[in-house]
């Protein structure tokens, strides 16, 4: 089945620590995209690629980073400068243009700051 | 720039009752709009979208929407709710002219009373 998982489903990290959260698809879309679920606030884009080895930065990327280095995988890393990490971590991806096509999510992670 | 507003934040309904779920949006281009749906701790998953022609669209699980350009609205309907429709609805729009980016509203907690 052709779809996008995300692991893990639960993340929990201390602060001062980087993790890394992982999002592959199979779907062969050339775009990808990292959301920020908070409660109240719907999704906050962090960053977005179009092509492998390029990305750009969304709304949100201060204390965020992704590399782009496969065409089915786009892994975000959560640095210790991200003030406020606990959340819900959606990643998406679409075929690319037109901007018709409709993203497809994946199930998320929820990472939490002990 | 767009933006997106969900006015409503939360809507209980009793089962078997008739639902709105409002959005509207400002943009200064065309756009194409969507809605998601989300149910707890899952990805969203598209219910439907419009692009163009006519107003009315109907989507999966028998919601459909009205695009009302006037009003720049695009208001979510359900003649008879389940309780299985207990989710959150997110809609969104997308420019049409060749663009990677959506923007989201805040989502709208659609709570389905016995």
């Amino acid at each position: 089945d052709g779809g996008i998982t995300q692991s893990p489903k639960y993340l929990f990290r201390k602060e001062g620590q980087n993790v890394t959260l992982s999002c592959e698809q199979n779907l062969n879309h050339d775009a990808m995209y990292w959301y920020r679920q908070d409660p109240g606030q719907g999704l906050r884009l962090i960053y977005y690629s179009q092509i492998v080895n390029d990305f750009q930065k969304g709304d949100i990327a201060e204390g965020y980073s992704v590399s782009r280095e496969k065409k089915e995988s786009f892994p975000l890393t959560v640095t210790s400068a991200q003030k406020n990490p606990t959340a819900f971590y959606l990643c998406a991806s679409r075929p690319g243009l037109p901007s018709y096509n409709e993203q497809f999510f994946g199930p998320g992670t929820r990472l939490t700051v002990l | 720039a767009q933006s997106v507003t969900q006015l409503d934040s939360q809507v209980p309904v009793f089962e078997e009752a008739p639902v709105e779920l409002r959005c509207n949006y400002s943009s200064s281009v065309s756009v194409y709009l969507f809605w998601y749906v989300q149910y707890p701790n899952q990805g969203l998953q598209l219910l439907l979208k419009y692009l163009s022609g006519s107003t009315l669209v109907k989507g999966i699980n028998g919601f459909e929407a009205e695009f009302n350009k006037s009003q720049t609205s695009f208001h979510l309907r359900k003649p008879s709710v389940h309780i299985s429709d207990t989710a959150e609805y997110f809609c969104a729009v997308s420019e049409t002219s060749g663009t990677y980016k959506y923007i989201f509203g805040t989502g709208t907690r659609l709570k389905v009373l016995a």
